[in-house]
């Protein structure tokens, strides 16, 4: 198994630009959600699924969306990159709940925003 | 909502000693999981130890336990024969009963040999 694979490793944005962060999982987890990292700072949510269909807003989901059209993937979009969205992004899932199951994060997205 | 403080921003250790890493949390919950979570420098968030807030005895997972005092609202780490790879940031964190994770600041600890 790959894990959590997420892409791209590094990205550099204009204000105002689109784009997708990709995160695929092959362990046919059920949970996935996408988490921003600031320096000194905790992980903290920004949206969750517990299946595909399903979605929901985490902590901080302003700026981004998600869609889970399959099990597999769950895209994070930013519609118009704004620099506060500067962040390391990580991507993460469970086998069902958080609560009883290991999560299992990505490798991380680094973005910046100019 | 529920927040997750590490008062220790930065810590060391010699190798082979034993260190402590401090957490508190603050819920009106009654039913919740703590965790701790290691991020070394390349960036993976890698799970150490779970704790279920109903269960008293402590979590323990080799060289790592847990002090999980309810009453207190604590959760420290305790990492034993401190290694080199042990080298990391150190995060606590809670997870509420709607499965919201919230992570406390980090702690980064440096293990010297």
């Amino acid at each position: 198994n790959a894990g959590v694979t997420q892409t791209p490793k590094f990205q550099v944005l204009k204000t105002g630009q689109s784009m997708t962060l990709q995160c695929a999982q092959d362990m046919n987890h059920e949970y996935m959600s996408w988490y921003r990292q600031d320096p000194g700072m905790g992980l903290r949510l920004i949206h969750y699924s517990v299946g595909a269909g399903i979605t929901d807003q985490g902590e901080v989901p302003n700026g981004y969306n998600v869609s889970r059209s399959t099990t597999e993937d769950f895209p994070l979009r930013l519609l118009s990159a704004a620099p506060s969205q500067t962040s390391v992004y990580f991507c993460a899932s469970s086998l069902t709940s958080v609560r009883t199951d290991t999560q299992y994060f990505g490798p991380g997205t680094r973005l910046t925003v100019l | 909502a529920q927040t997750v403080t590490q008062s220790q921003p930065e810590m060391s250790v010699q190798e082979a000693e034993t260190v402590t890493l401090s957490c508190t949390y603050d819920t009106s919950e009654n039913n919740y999981y703590l965790f701790w979570y290691k991020q070394p420098p390349s960036r993976q968030m890698i799970l150490v130890i779970r704790q279920e807030a109903y269960k008293q005895q402590n979590a323990t997972e080799n060289r790592f336990s847990v002090n999980f005092q309810k009453a207190a609202k604590s959760f420290s780490l305790k990492i034993s024969d401190s290694q080199l790879g042990d080298t990391a940031m150190y995060f606590c964190a809670f997870m509420n009963a709607g499965n919201m994770l919230t992570f406390g600041g980090g702690t980064r600890l440096m293990v010297k040999p």
